[in-house]
């Protein structure tokens, strides 16, 4: 069965610092990885997704940056964290073109102080 | 930009009370759209993918039913009960390279 692994669960970092946050999936072979974001009373923002190795989309402009060095990893940093960059992320999964569910991890709550 | 909508935003209701919500989004290019429960300090649940004009979809007490001609859905909980308290997202599905979600309805079923 497949699976989806996401952490840290909890992260709180200084304004400034570096952020990395680690998404693997297990079970699944080329899935579409997302990552997304729910800033405080709003819903999910699409940050970015990918469809293949090496193969990122961005959907908005911002403080972040996703890699996928494997298939089944799909990694979000920043360089030098905002305090806007708070919020929960999430990480997702789905295969196919569409019409199929997407999976979500567990989530990671930052916050930047 | 593409615009998903949901109403109301927030919802209280009594146990074994029956409740719908909306999701409303462009009925151009459509092509499939989600429905999720997200629970507290959970991950988001698929509960319905609708592709098809009048579908209707059902699951327990819950059903969903798709009008991509005017671009909204309907999410009916038949005789909620406190288990059901959560968020309760549609997503618009950009063949599979994005899903749009609406900013979600939160329900609470008061025992």
């Amino acid at each position: 069965s497949q699976t989806i692994h996401q952490w840290p669960a909890t992260l709180v970092q200084p304004v400034g610092s570096p952020l990395s946050l680690e998404c693997t999936v297990e079970g699944t072979s080329n899935p579409n990885l997302y990552w997304y974001r729910q800033a405080a009373g709003r819903g999910l923002q699409l940050l970015f997704y990918s469809v293949g190795i090496g193969q990122i989309s961005s959907e908005v402009p911002q403080n972040l940056s996703a890699s996928r060095p494997q298939d089944r990893q799909f990694i979000l940093s920043s360089k030098k964290l905002l305090l806007s960059d708070s919020g929960f992320y999430l990480c997702a999964w789905s295969v196919g073109t569409g019409g199929t569910e997407a999976f979500f991890g567990q989530g990671t709550r930052l916050t930047v102080v | 930009i593409l615009n998903v909508e949901q109403s109301p935003q927030s919802l209280h209701v009594q146990e074994g009370d029956s409740t719908n919500f909306t999701c409303s989004f462009p009925s151009s290019n459509f092509y499939a759209l989600h429905w999720y429960r997200w629970e507290t300090a959970k991950s988001p649940e698929a509960l319905f993918v609708m592709t098809l004009n009048g579908d209707e979809k059902k699951k327990g007490r819950i059903s969903a039913t798709l009008n991509t001609k005017e671009g909204y859905s309907y999410l009916y909980i038949k005789g909620s009960q406190p288990e059901d308290s959560a968020t309760y997202l549609c997503a618009w599905d950009n063949y599979g390279q994005n899903f749009v979600f609406g900013p979600g309805t939160r329900l609470s079923v008061l025992p």
